[in-house]
Order: structure tokens, then C-alpha cells, then sequence
């Protein structure tokens, strides 16, 4: 069976700085893999995903996630946060109808 | 184009009492999922339904039964709640597979009292 670990429940970053979310998948397969982002109060929104190709995937927003085979990681980057990507994240793995979610990070920006 | 809807937004319940949370989707999706979201574990997933007519346990199902109504529809039922269930609950749907990105309705948070 497929599981995602997120090694960081929290994560406290200042404006303007850049901001790198880990994510560690275990499956046997090729993996598909997510990562979503959820706002307070909100339902989780897709920021991208990986199934084949470039290992370097493009999302909204301004992220992108880099996969790895080698180190089994799907890691989230952004160059420069916004206040407003304050918010928990999450990673997925996808496969036999369902999506496994990590933990989550939880985001928080300072000015 | 709504996506996906959940009702109701909030709900209290007293132990032993029972409930449907309502779902539906107007993007023609074939798969829709029930997860829950408990602080600390990310999103469970509870059943699901790979298309109409079909439903399967996922990780957490006990406690909990579902009905695939049609196409749209997907709905969640407590038979008789207890405080172990509450959370908050997301409905999301999918073209056919977990392949496919998912897209979330905007949760149910359930007390059980």
C-alpha cells in the first residue's frame, strides 16, 4: 500500500523569502503524486501533479515540485512567498482509486 | 458551475443519533470520495465510488455507510454517531481514477456531543 510522510508539521517563513516543503512517498510503482493546498476554512485546491516527464512540474501560484526518484521525495518549492500562501499543504500519492495524504504542513508567513 | 457541494456546513449531533451528509457534483465526474480530516492525520479516505453503482471501503470505514444515488450524487450516512466521528468531512470527485485530480466540496464540520 501506498503512504506520503511529511516531515514538517510546521513551517514559519518570511515574506518575500523562499519557502521548500518536503514530501516522501512509499510505492511500489510508478507513483502519481499531488500536492494540494487547503486555506482555512476552505476544501483542498490542486497545485499541481506529477504522473511522467519532466521531474520538474510547473503549478499555479507560482510553485513547483521537483520528483526523485532515487530519494523516493516530491519536495514543493516556491522562490518568494506571498502573505498570502498562508495555509496547510498537502502531498499525495495516488493508485487504485484512491489518494493517500500526507500529514500536512501548515504555512505560516511573516511581514 | 458550482463543482462540488456539501450539505450542511455545520452539523452537532448527540451520541447515538444519525445523519446523511449530502453530496454533489455538476462536473460530470464518474468517481466521488468521502475522506475525513482530523488535525495531525491529513485526509482519510472513508469510501468511495468509482462510478455509478459502485461503492468500496477505504482506509477508515467503520461507523459509516454510503450511497452512490446517481451520477451527481454521493452521499455519507452516521447510523449512530459517536464522538469518535467528529471531524471534518470532505467530499471531492474525480473524472474516472485517483489518477485524475480530485476537486474537493468545501468540507462539513460534524460535532458529536
Amino acid at each position: 500500500a501506498q503512504s506520503v510522510t511529511q516531515p514538517d508539521i510546521h513551517i514559519t517563513v518570511s515574506e518575500g523569502a523562499s519557502l521548500e516543503l518536503r514530501c516522501n512517498y512509499s510505492y511500489g510503482a510508478t507513483p502519481y503524486l499531488f500536492w494540494y493546498v487547503q486555506s482555512p476554512g476552505q476544501g483542498l485546491q490542486l497545485l499541481l501533479k506529477y504522473f511522467s516527464g519532466d521531474t520538474l512540474v510547473q503549478g499555479i501560484k507560482g510553485f513547483e515540485a521537483e520528483f526523485k526518484r532515487s530519494q523516493s521525495s516530491f519536495n514543493l518549492r516556491k522562490p518568494s512567498v506571498h502573505w498570502s500562501d498562508a495555509a496547510e499543504y498537502f502531498c499525495a500519492v495516488g493508485a487504485d482509486y484512491k489518494l493517500s495524504f500526507g500529514a500536512g504542513t501548515t504555512v505560516t508567513v511573516r511581514a | 458551475n458550482a463543482g462540488v457541494t456539501q450539505t450542511p456546513k455545520f452539523q452537532v449531533l448527540k451520541t447515538g443519533q444519525s445523519m446523511t451528509l449530502q453530496c454533489a457534483q455538476d462536473m460530470n465526474h464518474n468517481s466521488m470520495y468521502w475522506y475525513r480530516q482530523d488535525p495531525g492525520m491529513g485526509l482519510r479516505l472513508i469510501y468511495y465510488s468509482a462510478s455509478e453503482g459502485t461503492t468500496d471501503k477505504g482506509e477508515v470505514p467503520n461507523g459509516y455507510n454510503v450511497s452512490r444515488l446517481n451520477k451527481r450524487e454521493f452521499s455519507l450516512r452516521l447510523e449512530s454517531a459517536a464522538p469518535s466521528q467528529t471531524s471534518v468531512y470532505f467530499c471531492a470527485s474525480s473524472v474516472y481514477s485517483s489518477t485524475d485530480t480530485q476537486y474537493f466540496g468545501p468540507g462539513t464540520r460534524l460535532t458529536v456531543l
